[in-house]
């Protein structure tokens, strides 16, 4: 099933901070989140493991609530090329142990 | 160390017409991911192959779709016929099999049936 992503969309001002929230029904052993810009393949941000390990930027950070299955991203002063796409992708482990679903998108707008 | 490539960039056929796309992972990845994206279904998993077996096509929609990874550096999407409801944007993506298994995509390719 796949995991809901809160807000659908934010419009920001260069500098403002923004939290990208995500969720899933299921135990997760793994968040993935990636960034796409219009017409552009998704890249990669962050992963978060259950057990509190994660890698990513320096600059993006993220949360995992093991227990809730629930995961934020947050930017903090915002860029313009912050502006894009973001999904995360969440990973059960197990039999299914690298097969990430995505969930719908954030649309991030950054304006001047 | 060069990304993930896929050709063709952008293909236009029509309805009825067999579509092959293929895709080189990077060297030294175990995984390779097929995803298709519309704005109507946003981005789906249609088969994954570890070490070049195939371990999910759950996603794949229907008979028509098969996937095939004859080697570690190669693989193909083929659809058969093609029909207008398949118009996406396929990527190819892959990773290795470490704790963080973080997927590397490719351009993609931009289908359009008519």
């Amino acid at each position: 099933q796949q995991p809901v992503q809160s807000p659908q969309a934010v419009i920001l001002r260069e500098g403002e901070d923004a939290v990208i929230n995500c969720s899933s029904s299921k135990a997760l052993y793994s968040v993935h989140w990636y960034r796409q810009k219009h017409g552009e393949a998704p890249v990669f941000l962050m992963i978060l493991l259950k057990g509190g390990e994660q890698k990513g930027h320096e600059k993006i950070s993220a949360s995992f609530n093991e227990k809730k299955q629930q995961s934020s991203l947050y930017l903090t002063a915002s860029q313009l090329s912050y502006s894009g796409t973001y999904f995360c992708g969440t990973e059960t482990g197990g039999t299914s142990y690298g097969k990430l679903t995505f969930g719908q998108g954030t649309i991030l707008t950054v304006h001047p | 160390d060069a990304g993930v490539i896929q050709s063709p960039r952008h293909e236009v056929t029509e309805m009825g017409q067999e579509v092959t796309l293929r895709c080189k992972p990077i060297s030294g990845h175990d995984y390779l991911f097929w995803y298709r994206q519309t704005m109507m279904r946003g981005l789906e998993l249609l088969i994954y192959f570890n070490n070049n077996v195939p371990i999910d096509d759950s996603g794949m929609p229907e008979d028509r779709f098969s996937a095939k990874m004859p080697n570690a550096s190669f693989s193909t999407l083929k659809i058969q016929p093609s029909e207008p409801r398949d118009s996406a944007v396929y990527f190819c993506a892959s990773s290795k099999q470490t704790p963080y298994n973080e997927q590397f995509f490719g351009p993609g390719t931009r289908l359009t049936v008519l």
